[in-house]
């Protein structure tokens, strides 16, 4: 139990472009759903936290309207990098959390390369 | 603010223990999380420590101090297989269960 499933495992596209990312939970319903990003060799930033249906809080240095984030469902959550700049290529982690829980369930991760 | 910290590196052989210490500063604390992460993976959960002392599950065991903003993951009988960083996660806030990582300590076995 407590999957979360991330789509595309891998994207590279060309500086302007915009990336999709999605996030699932697939076997429980998280009504909160965290973005990190993760350059290499460095430990997971917090990027922005979202719970369905409302608003992404986002983190200091964070900028929301480059970073844009949906929460529509209770299993999906997703995060489109507008106007791709090359120093956007990391590793970008979602996780899940239920309700109850304290634990985060995080996904496999999506390594962005930005050309 | 927030700062947590752990050693960057560390080597052990197989079969040895190995202790990676995690000190925070936080506004607030409601939890600390260890997680195991591999190259090019997704962090895996390990242990959780909300209460002072020691959380044992296996070869893995984390201890906990609040008063000292202290924390160890205890790695017994190592194995080839633990060369993994090892990130300790703070919560410190309540409602998002927001987690701050630390810098994570790459650990490495050899034979």
């Amino acid at each position: 139990g407590a999957v979360v499933s991330q789509h595309p495992s891998w994207v590279i596209c060309k500086s302007g472009t915009s990336v999709k990312i999605e996030c699932r939970s697939l076997d429980f319903q998280a009504t909160t759903m965290f973005w990190y990003r993760q350059f290499p060799k460095q430990s997971l930033m917090l990027m922005a936290t979202s719970n369905e249906g409302s608003k992404a809080t986002y983190e200091q240095g964070v900028e929301k309207d480059k970073f844009l984030i949906n929460h529509a469902s209770l299993t999906l959550s997703t995060l489109t990098v507008t106007s791709a700049h090359p120093e956007d290529s990391s590793f970008y982690i979602c996780s899940a959390s239920q309700t109850q829980g304290y634990e985060q369930y995080f996904g496999p991760g999506t390594r962005l390369t930005v050309t | 603010g927030q700062n947590i910290d752990q050693p960057t590196e560390m080597t052990a052989t197989e079969g040895a223990i190995v202790q990676i210490n995690c000190t925070y500063q936080t506004s607030g604390f409601n939890g600390l999380f260890w997680y195991q992460q591999h190259a090019g993976e997704a962090p895996t959960f390990l242990s959780y420590n909300v209460l002072d002392g020691l959380e044992e599950k296996g070869r893995f065991s984390s201890f906990l101090s609040r008063s000292k903003g202290y924390s160890y993951l205890l790695l017994k009988e190592l194995q080839m297989k633990d060369s993994a960083s090892y990130l300790c996660a703070v919560r410190s806030g309540t409602g998002f269960q927001k987690l701050v990582f630390g810098t994570g300590t790459r650990l490495l076995v050899s034979p």
